[in-house]
């Protein structure tokens, strides 16, 4: 019954290294969102995507490039891992007919950069 | 900009006992959504309630209720009747634009058998 999937629960990965974190829905939902979750500073937003190949910057997004392909995946790049982006990303998804943009969220990707 | 602030970290209950965790935001808007998320350990974020602006009846959801105080701009969820389940991270957000949830810091909730 998983609706949001993400690729990797655990990654480590060395400073200077690409990395990809992949989040896949099965909703059909126009929404993609990724979001980065530190403690004592909740959820914030790195980037979304209202459609493919459609993206906007959130209110984090130094450091990091999306991708949209297709309508169902949406990637999370980082193109130089560096120790301060050390934290747990969290995909989400949402219709926005839906009005109250129910935010569908993946278990979660804790990476950790050495 | 728009915020939402949890000034609680964390907190702690009885099993079987009533909780409030608060919750306040800051919007010049005037219809809006505000929603409760509950984040288990190890587990994946679920929604637990949300409130339109629009409407004066405060919502609820079983054991789960909030207080909306729209000109206060307050937000808070009450948990009557503590479960050992309901020991979590709680997340506040509020609605920004067609698509953006902003969230509060979160609140860790723990129960006490």
């Amino acid at each position: 019954d998983v609706k949001v999937t993400q690729s990797s629960r655990y990654l480590v990965k060395r400073t200077g290294e690409k990395v990809f974190l992949e989040c896949v829905q099965d909703m059909d939902h126009e929404n993609m969102f990724w979001y980065r979750q530190d403690p004592g500073l909740g959820l914030r937003l790195i980037y979304f995507s209202y459609d493919v190949k459609m993206k906007e910057k959130g209110d984090i997004p130094e450091g990091y490039s999306v991708s949209r392909e297709k309508k169902e995946r949406f990637s999370l790049i980082l193109e130089s891992a560096s120790t301060n982006q050390t934290s747990m990303y969290l995909c989400a998804s949402s219709f926005t007919a839906s009005g109250a943009n129910v935010l569908t969220f993946g278990a979660g990707s804790r990476l950790t950069v050495l | 900009a728009q915020t939402v602030t949890q000034s609680q970290p964390e907190m702690s209950v009885q099993e079987a006992e009533t909780v409030t965790l608060s919750c306040t935001y800051d919007t010049s808007e005037s219809d809006y959504y505000l929603f409760w998320y509950k984040q288990p350990p190890s587990r994946q974020m679920i929604l637990v309630i949300r409130q339109e602006a629009y409407k004066q009846q405060n919502a609820t959801e079983n054991r789960f209720s909030v207080n909306f105080q729209k000109a206060a701009k307050s937000f808070s969820l009450k948990i009557s009747d503590s479960q050992l389940g309901d020991a979590a991270m709680y997340f506040c957000a509020y609605k920004l634009g067609a698509q953006k949830l902003v969230f509060g810091q979160g609140t860790r909730l723990t129960i006490n058998p």
